[in-house]
């Protein structure tokens, strides 16, 4: 069964300054993907960025960056120019590769929530 | 496209009384998943389907529960008898096969309070 890290409970950062949050997980597959997912207030589950595990390049998506680390199985957030917008819960989620390209479960962490003070 | 479609958005009922929740996916998206998030276990999932068919429910809690989906485009999980201990929200989420790394698209959930 894989499992997924989060520990840190609580963040805050300052506007326009740079967070890290840390994520690692625990898994015997090969194949599979990772996720962050932010949920502000709203309770809406969003995607913010995604990393195939195959391929050795960070995702990066505007000012949201991950630092993939397959080895030490590690897959950690960085928000760069953080915006008030960005106060919300984030989760990291694991999902093994599917057969014939199916769908699997999402495996989450616990959430981190990050606060971005004015 | 009007996104993962749940009702109610919110539901309040009393122990022992039965609840059904209910779940619209994206048009075209064959794969429908229950998640439920509760302070203490955070996100986990129920169960899923792949083209209406069950593939995982070992994250069903009892036999108080029960998840159908007779067709493409709609689901539902019941509870009866409801408990205390099942107040939480419930997300529906949907994807679609072959889009790798098949995205999960969440609808707003129902939060659901049993008294």
């Amino acid at each position: 069964a894989q499992t997924v890290t989060q520990s840190q409970p609580e963040m805050s950062v300052q506007e326009a300054e740079t967070v890290t949050l840390s994520c690692t997980y625990d898994t015997s597959e090969n194949n599979y993907y990772l996720f962050w997912y932010k949920q502000p207030p709203s309770r809406q589950m969003i995607l913010v960025i995604r990393q195939e595990a195959y391929k050795q390049q960070n995702a990066t998506e505007n000012r949201f960056s991950v630092n993939f680390q397959k080895a030490a199985k590690s897959f950690s957030l960085k928000i760069s120019d953080s915006q008030l917008g960005d106060t919300a819960m984030y989760f990291c989620a694991f999902m093994k590769r599917g057969t014939q390209g199916g769908s699997e479960k999402l495996v989450f962490g616990k959430g981190t929530k990050l606060t971005v003070n004015p | 496209d009007a996104g993962v479609i749940q009702s109610p958005r919110h539901e309040v009922t009393e122990m022992g009384q039965e609840v059904t929740l209910r779940c619209k996916p994206i048009s075209g998206h064959n794969s429908l998943f229950w998640y439920r998030q509760t302070m203490m276990r955070g996100l986990e999932l129920l169960i899923y389907f792949n083209n209406n068919v069950p593939i995982d429910d070992s994250g069903m809690p009892e036999d108080r529960f029960s998840a159908k989906m007779p067709n493409a485009s709609f689901s539902t999980l019941k509870i009866q008898p409801s408990e205390p201990r099942d107040s939480a929200v419930y997300f529906c989420a949907s994807s679609t096969r072959g889009r790798a790394p098949n995205e999960q698209f969440f609808g707003p959930g129902t939060r659901l309070t049993v008294l």
